[in-house]
């Protein structure tokens, strides 16, 4: 079935340590690829996207992602986490040809101690 | 510039008792795009709409859903009757459609409990 997958719900890191947060997707062709953050109350913000070209994209906040198409992946990445990126993270994409719908991962919470 | 507005933010309304939530997308953008996030089943697509026509509704749970864009500027989700398991908060997301897709401007959301 076609399905953007987040496998980890919650991820807890100290903060200046550095950050990985996983997405897998499965669908027949490479969708359109992306990263967005929601913040408690708030809505969500883009962090990055994917459409083709170089597999590392560089996004807001000093995240980055890497596309990976052996693997089916997308993975975001920040080198040192800072407290205030605690929030929600959202990975989620656009079937090429599917015009502008957006799918979205269940999601990932990350906490950052201080 | 003014990001998506959305009203209210809070609702709280019994059941059986007609809710309308409201959005005003930003200026120049020519999709909209209705969200409903809950604990259980995550962020779903109701509907979305380009250039006021709305494209795909399959999202809508049932009949008791419905949205309208009668204009570019203007959007509203109305639930009628409303039943305790619509309680979530409901988004609305708006974009340019060419060469952006997927690139979407969220409101801060209206949450919605239903009695």
């Amino acid at each position: 079935a076609q399905s953007v997958t987040q496998p980890d719900i919650h991820i807890t890191v100290s903060e200046g340590a550095s950050l990985e947060l996983r997405c897998n997707y499965s669908y027949g062709a490479t969708p359109y690829l992306f990263w967005y953050v929601q913040s408690p109350g708030q809505g969500l913000q883009l962090l990055l996207k994917y459409f083709s070209g170089d597999t590392l994209v560089q996004g807001i906040k000093g995240f980055e992602a890497e596309f990976k198409r052996s693997q089916s992946s997308f993975n975001l990445r920040k080198p040192s986490v800072h407290w205030s990126d605690a929030a929600e993270y959202f990975c989620a994409v656009v079937l090429t040809g599917g015009g502008n719908k957006l799918t979205f991962g269940t999601g990932t919470q990350l906490k950052v101690e201080l | 510039d003014a990001g998506v507005i959305q009203s209210p933010r809070h609702e709280v309304t019994e059941m059986g008792q007609e809710v309308t939530l409201r959005c005003k997308p930003i200026s120049g953008h020519n999709s909209l795009f209705w969200y409903r996030q809950t604990m259980m089943r995550g962020l779903e697509l109701l509907i979305y709409f380009n250039n006021n026509v709305p494209i795909d509704d399959s999202g809508m749970p049932e009949d008791r859903f419905s949205a309208k864009m009668p204009n570019a500027s203007f959007s509203t989700l109305k639930i009628q009757p409303s039943e305790p398991r619509d309680s979530a908060v409901y988004f609305c997301a708006s974009s340019r459609t060419s060469g952006k897709a997927g690139e979407l401007f969220f409101g801060e959301g209206s949450r919605l409990t239903v009695l």
